[in-house]
């Protein structure tokens, strides 16, 4: 059971425009969402976070919006840059009332190529 | 130290054979979680821990894997009679009390060939 579902395996987009990553759960107990991005031969890193009580997140070029009636997130990248060709992975984590409090459930990643 | 330490880097195996996997969490963060990512797969969860409460084993795939943390620092992940299906990039991560925000190992890519 798949709770963190990102659809698109890949995205290429041109340096400068806009890049759009998904992401889509269905457990309705994660209430705090994350974004990682990994590059080769090393572990993920944090990238940026949003709370269920917020919509948006903005981090420099980095913004994360979440629509909770959808129970969707998405990360815009602008303007894109060659050194965000990475994996990005969605990342959920459940409320303290929730049986999974600290486990963070991971989507299957989304490989960004940015081209010069 | 300064990050998460992951040992070794690289893991050849082969079926059958019994194989230990180390991490170095960052001092003072007391949780520490075991995720591995097969080939074309996302992060799998496979074991948590935190502080002195009994771990979250909830993500062992089999009964052939087991992990321990000793002194609420360094954690091993054992796998026994090791299988192909078990080759993967095993990372580690910690964090402050469980919450928020890991910060990840490299990683061990580990082979059974």
């Amino acid at each position: 059971d798949q709770q963190v579902k990102q659809n698109s395996p890949s995205l290429s987009v041109q340096e400068g425009r806009i890049s759009i990553l998904n992401c889509d759960y269905t457990n309705s107990m994660f209430d705090y969402f994350l974004w990682y991005k990994k590059y080769p031969a090393e572990g993920p890193t944090f990238l940026i976070s949003i709370s269920s009580i917020k919509d948006k997140n903005e981090d420099g070029r980095f913004t994360v919006f979440l629509n909770k009636s959808a129970k969707h997130l998405s990360l815009h990248i602008v303007p894109s840059q060659p050194g965000d060709s990475a994996v990005y992975f969605c990342a959920a984590q459940e409320s303290a009332g929730g049986t999974s409090y600290g486990k963070l459930t991971f989507g299957q990643g989304t490989i960004l190529t940015v081209h010069p | 130290g300064a990050g998460v330490s992951q040992s070794p880097s690289n893991k050849v195996t082969e079926k059958g054979k019994d194989v230990e996997l180390r991490c170095d969490p960052i001092s003072g963060h007391t949780a520490l979680y075991w995720y591995r990512q097969s080939l074309g797969q996302g992060l799998e969860f496979l074991i948590y821990f935190q502080g002195n409460s009994a771990p979250d084993k909830s993500g062992l795939p089999s009964d052939r894997f087991s992990a321990e943390r000793t002194g609420g620092s360094v954690s091993t992940l054992t796998i026994q009679r090791t299988q192909q299906e078990d080759s993967a990039v095993y990372l580690c991560a910690s964090s402050r009390r469980g919450n928020y925000g890991y910060t990840f190992g490299s990683g061990t890519r580990l082979t059974v060939v």
